[in-house]
């Protein structure tokens, strides 16, 4: 069966420090994967898409990052964090025609 | 544009009543559509997938989809405590991007 890691589970950070998160994912190859934002109370909002090593489409042009250095490893980043920042980071991957989550980072920058 | 819309709530019940959640969309071209629920502080958990015109019933839950109306809506037979959370609707039209809803937020009342 597939499972998908996200870490850390929660990081709090200042503003203008770097960010690194980590997604991987278990029991499949090749798989579609996404970086979703989810702020306090707010619906879900798609960051990147990969769907494949270093193959990245982004829909939110901020001072995010994404990157796929391996086939189940999606990797967000940040050179340097804005308060705007803090939320809850899902990691998902797609199957056959749904999507499943991991369980996420929580990240509140200070 | 493709969107999703969901009634925010919150939706109250009194326990073992049932609860319906309903869900817009915007394009008719969709192909997929999925229900997710999502506890406070967790990531989100597929509980049902709908493709085609009709019901689909799995448990306590059923999905029903009426693509000529543009709309899907989520059923919950004898609601539980258990049962209180967010749930998103997600929509999938061709292309690898999933659409979500900002959510509605049920509440079981024992």
């Amino acid at each position: 069966s597939q499972t998908i890691h996200q870490w850390p589970a929660t990081l709090v950070q200042p503003v203008g420090s770097p960010l690194s998160l980590e997604c991987t994912v278990e029991g499949t190859s090749n798989p579609n994967l996404y970086w979703y934002r989810q702020a306090a109370g707010r619906g879900l909002q798609l960051l990147f898409y990969s769907v494949g090593i270093g193959q990245i489409s982004s829909e939110v042009p901020q001072n995010l990052s994404a990157s796929r250095p391996q086939d189940r490893q999606f990797i967000l980043s940040s050179k340097k964090l804005l308060l705007s920042d803090s939320g809850f980071y899902l990691c998902a991957w797609r199957g056959a025609y749904e999507q499943y989550f991991g369980p996420g980072t929580r990240l509140t920058v200070t | 544009q493709k969107e999703v819309e969901q009634n925010s709530g919150p939706l109250s019940v009194p326990e073992g009543a049932i609860a319906s959640l309903n869900c817009t969309y915007s394009d008719r071209g969709s192909q997929s559509f999925f229900w997710y629920r999502q506890y406070s502080g967790k990531s989100p958990e597929l509980i049902m997938s709908i493709y085609s015109n009709g019901d689909k019933e799995d448990g306590r839950f059923t999905a029903q989809l009426n693509k000529a109306s543009q709309y899907v809506s989520l059923l919950i037979r004898d609601s539980q405590p258990s049962d209180s959370a967010t749930y998103l609707c997600a929509v999938k039209w061709d292309g690898n991007q999933f659409y979500f809803g900002t959510g509605t937020s049920l509440t079981v009342i024992p």
